[in-house]
């Protein structure tokens, strides 16, 4: 079964500081892997995404992500926070592509930004 | 704007009642899912249907039933409300291309409040 946890439901940075937020997962199968974002009020939306290939990919708004195998993680980090970068965000595993396969979600992590 | 659209956006009911939940995929996708978002179990998937076929099942509770209509758009329907089933209930959809990485589009969800 895949499973996704995320370190820390709230985390708190200084506008212009690093982001870092923590995503381990757990596949029986080469994973694919999501970071969506989630705004007040808001859907979800894709911050960006893993499938195969360079394992350091670039998403939106300045965010990037590194797919680790030996350590099974996904952190994403974005080197300097800005005040709207203050949302929930969620990690998110699948074993595939296709279109058949559900995305496993982690409980999600809360970002906010102080000046 | 993802292009998938539900409806609709708030609901207040109260305990016993019945809902119907609509969802609009993006135009050519075959797939949709069903999230329910809630403070205490986070981001649960439910049900995914494709092309009028149901394909994966989740946590689904045997009040709540789905289904995929010829046109693609599919319904959540929840009876013997209860207090706890308030949430945010998203829809979700997928193409299925040789293109696809898994990545699912959101709808920005429906509010329901069971009083």
């Amino acid at each position: 079964a895949q499973s996704v946890t995320q370190l820390g439901s709230h985390v708190s940075v200084s506008e212009g500081a690093l982001v870092l937020l923590r995503c381990n997962y757990s596949s029986s199968v080469p994973p694919y892997l999501f970071w969506y974002v989630q705004y007040p009020n808001q859907g979800l939306q894709l911050l960006l995404k893993y499938t195969t290939g360079a394992t350091l990919v670039k998403g939106i708004n300045g965010f990037e992500a590194e797919f680790k195998k030996s350590e099974t993680s996904f952190h994403l980090t974005k080197p300097s926070a800005h005040m709207s970068d203050a949302a929930e965000y969620f990690c998110a595993v699948s074993h595939g592509a296709g279109g058949y396969n559900k995305l496993i979600f982690g409980a999600g992590t809360r970002l906010a930004v102080h000046p | 704007d993802s292009g998938v659209t539900q409806t609709p956006k708030h609901l207040i009911t109260a305990t016993g009642q019945r809902v119907t939940l609509r969802c609009s995929p993006r135009s050519g996708d075959l797939s949709v899912y069903w999230y329910q978002q809630s403070l205490d179990q986070g981001l649960q998937f439910l049900i995914q249907y494709y092309n009028g076929e149901e394909r994966a099942k989740g946590n689904i509770l045997e009040r709540f039933s789905a289904q995929q209509f010829p046109d693609l758009h599919s319904e959540l329907n929840l009876s013997s409300l209860e207090l706890g089933d308030s949430a945010l209930y998203f829809c979700a959809s997928s193409a299925l291309t040789g293109a696809n990485t898994g990545e699912l589009f959101f709808g920005e969800g429906s509010r329901l409040t069971v009083l």
